[in-house]
């Protein structure tokens, strides 16, 4: 069975601050790592996405990736109000089968509150 | 339009009833998946079709029949469900490469449907 964890939260952090959301999961398989934010009632979307080993950043946003230890994060710098959310981490095990595509294995969540 | 719509946003059915929920993507991919998103739960990978074929049915009841006519659509049919079933249902896609190449997936979401089930 694959898993991936993430502490549920509630994460709550002042405006300005770095929100810190953590991420593991079990399957060394694992290929590619996903963080998509959802608002409540809305659907997921897209942060960011990375599969090397290191930081990848984009914007305020900073994806972290330890293979060795298979532990995958999500910085968020200068919090603001709306970045209040849940921050879902996926996992992806590339599948082949003729063709290529993503079984993404998602964890429960982490629910960020920042707070002016 | 662009993304991936989907068709009813909210649906509120008897367990004796049959009604079918649609999505539509526009992104020119050609794999798209049926997620299951309940309260407290994450996310639940259901069906997946590839260049349409099914090629994933992750121990779903067959209560839920899903079809994919083409690579820009998709159906979940619901019969005889039960309250449990209630959630909110979410279409994503994604692009499909064909050999062994190593790639990253990205899979973007539509709106979901809101589904009560009575």
């Amino acid at each position: 069975q694959k898993e991936v964890e993430q502490n549920s939260g509630p994460l709550s952090v002042p405006e300005g601050a770095i929100a810190s959301l953590n991420c593991t999961y079990s399957d060394r398989g694992s290929q590619s790592f996903f963080w998509y934010r959802q608002y409540s009632g809305k659907s997921p979307e897209l942060i960011m996405f990375i599969y090397s080993n290191g930081d990848k950043e984009d914007g305020r946003f900073t994806a972290q990736l330890n293979k060795a230890s298979q532990y995958v994060s999500l910085l968020i710098r200068d919090s603001q109000p709306s970045d209040s959310a849940t921050y879902l981490c996926a996992v992806n095990f590339l599948l082949v089968r003729g063709t290529s595509y993503g079984k993404l294995t998602f964890g429960q969540g982490t629910i960020l509150t920042v707070h002016p | 339009e662009t993304g991936v719509t989907q068709t009813p946003r909210h649906l509120v059915m008897g367990m004796t009833n049959k009604k079918s929920l649609k999505c539509e993507q526009h992104l020119g991919h050609n794999a798209m998946y049926w997620y299951k998103q309940s309260a407290k739960k994450p996310l639940e990978l259901m069906f997946v079709y590839s260049l349409e074929e099914r090629v994933e049915n992750n121990s779903v009841p067959s209560r839920f029949s899903p079809e994919c006519p083409n690579s820009s659509h998709l159906f979940l049919h619901l019969h005889t469900l039960q309250p449990e079933d209630s959630a909110l249902y979410l279409c994503a896609s994604s692009p499909v490469f064909g050999g062994r190449r190593t790639i990253q997936e990205t899979q973007y979401f539509g709106p979901g449907t809101r589904l009560l089930v009575l």
